[in-house]
């Protein structure tokens, strides 16, 4: 069983729209989790950040940490389509002796259409 | 704009040639990452410095010689790569470091990336 998994899409949702994003993990010592972004030939640009449990919002963005379910989500109200990229999920746990260790996602692929 | 800064932004090379892909950081982040990914797949960790020492290679060959100069600095030295090495390499840096007592964020910032190319 992989660490993190998270459905790689295609997803296609039209202009406006409300896109959810989510991502199932197995190890409970993960404590922060982070969504980025990333455009085709680009590095990934972090989006969201959120240590333990809770709800975080930023403009558009929403991201949820239910970790009694092990579950995470990114939520984009009303979609644009520069929100056209592929999107990651990370989490991390820290290490007494080597820092931090970080598990992607595979990354969902989201198209917004005008 | 992200604060880790990679170059050059593409590169090309052939298989006998040497070069170095270069990355630096000025957000007093003490640990420095390697990544390397091919298209439609997540980063795969390369190495990982923390306090300028390498603290983690995942069993990358040789060819590929990670350096830290000091704490905003990583360089990746490349020799003799094959065509299957040609990704995108990215360099990222984190703050927290998982030690005792340790207090910070678990973020981490990725560079724009290198794209290499070997012919």
């Amino acid at each position: 069983q992989k660490e993190v998994e998270q459905d790689p899409g295609p997803l296609s949702v039209p202009e406006g729209a409300i896109v959810s994003l989510n991502c199932t993990y197995s190890n409970s010592a993960f404590q922060y989790f982070m969504w980025y972004r990333q455009y085709s030939r680009k590095g990934p640009e972090l989006l969201m950040y959120t240590y333990s449990s809770g709800n975080k919002e930023d403009g558009r963005f929403t991201a949820q940490v239910d970790k009694s379910s092990k579950y995470i989500s990114l939520f984009i109200r009303d979609s644009q389509p520069s929100d056209s990229a592929t999107y990651l999920c990370a989490m991390s746990h820290a290490t007494l002796n080597t820092g931090n260790q970080f598990y992607f996602g595979t990354g969902t692929s989201l198209t917004v259409i005008p | 704009d992200t604060e880790v800064t990679q170059t050059p932004k593409h590169l090309v090379m052939g298989m006998t040639n040497k070069k170095s892909l270069k990355c630096e950081q000025h957000m007093g982040h003490r640990a420095m990452y390697w990544y390397k990914q091919k298209a439609k797949k997540p980063p795969e960790l390369m190495f990982v410095y923390s306090y300028e020492k390498l603290s983690i290679n995942e069993s990358v060959p040789s060819r590929f010689s990670p350096e830290c100069p000091n704490s905003s600095l990583l360089n990746l030295h490349l020799h003799a790569l094959q065509p299957e090495d040609s990704a995108l390499y990215l360099c990222a840096s984190s703050q927290r470091l998982g030690r005792r007592g340790a207090s910070g964020t678990g973020e981490l910032f990725f560079g724009e990336g290198s794209r290499l190319t070997v012919l």
